[in-house]
């Protein structure tokens, strides 16, 4: 059984810092990994998505690498902001094909003070 | 292009009343998928659905819990003779059909679903 998990559940860091937060799977089996934000009280935002055959993405600030065989990805913020804060969630498909059914880990909470 | 759209935003039910959850998917999109977030849990799949098809329902409970998408109008997740323990919030993602696996999942705002 697919099981994601993340780490740390919770990250307080100075505006400006880089950081790094990590994910990992039980099953390397999958298909992608998505990297998703969620602000409170809102929906969730879609920031990144690794193909299983790709090692990493990059959009803007954002920095995902995958490492399939060792089952973990990581997602790095360079010269975080406040408008960073938020909870960040990785997920996981494991089947190819139309059934895009994710499993997700509990995310990380993320608060960067001005 | 309007995203998911998820109706009402929030909602609130008292114990053993219906709650029905309504999602628009983006234009466009011809697949729908169910998720709920109970508090301090994580996102669970509950059902995915093509248009008028049932084609995962693997993780929503047997009883009381149903969800449709009908040919016309938006996908529905209904919730009979709801508890308490049905309290969360209830998340809806589409996307297009056939060649769209590694495109990502686009989510709506989710309905705050309190049984009181």
């Amino acid at each position: 059984k697919q099981e994601v998990t993340q780490i740390p559940a919770a990250l307080s860091v100075p505006e400006g810092e880089n950081l790094v937060l990590n994910c990992s799977f039980t099953d390397s089996a999958i298909y992608n990994l998505q990297w998703f934000r969620q602000d409170p009280g809102k929906g969730l935002t879609s920031l990144l998505l690794i193909q299983s055959s790709q090692r990493e993405q990059t959009s803007g600030r954002l920095n995902a690498s995958l490492d399939k065989s060792s089952g973990r990805s990581t997602l790095y913020i360079a010269a975080s902001q406040p408008g960073d804060s938020a909870t960040y969630l990785c997920a996981v498909v494991l089947n190819a094909g139309n059934n895009r059914k994710l499993i997700w880990g509990l995310g990380t909470s993320l608060a960067v003070n001005p | 292009n309007a995203g998911v759209m998820q109706n009402p935003r929030h909602l609130v039910r008292r114990r053993g009343q219906e709650a029905r959850l309504r999602c628009s998917p983006m234009k466009g999109h011809s697949h729908v998928y169910w998720y709920r977030q109970l508090p301090e849990e994580g996102l669970k799949f509950m059902v995915y659905l093509q248009k008028e098809n049932i084609i995962d329902e693997s993780g929503m409970p047997k009883e009381r819990f149903s969800a449709e998408f009908p040919k016309e109008g938006p996908s529905i997740l209904r919730i009979q003779q709801v508890v308490r323990g049905d309290s969360a919030a209830y998340f809806c993602a589409s996307s297009p059909g056939t060649g769209g696996e590694n495109s990502p999942l686009h989510f709506g705002n989710g309905t705050r679903l309190t049984v009181t």
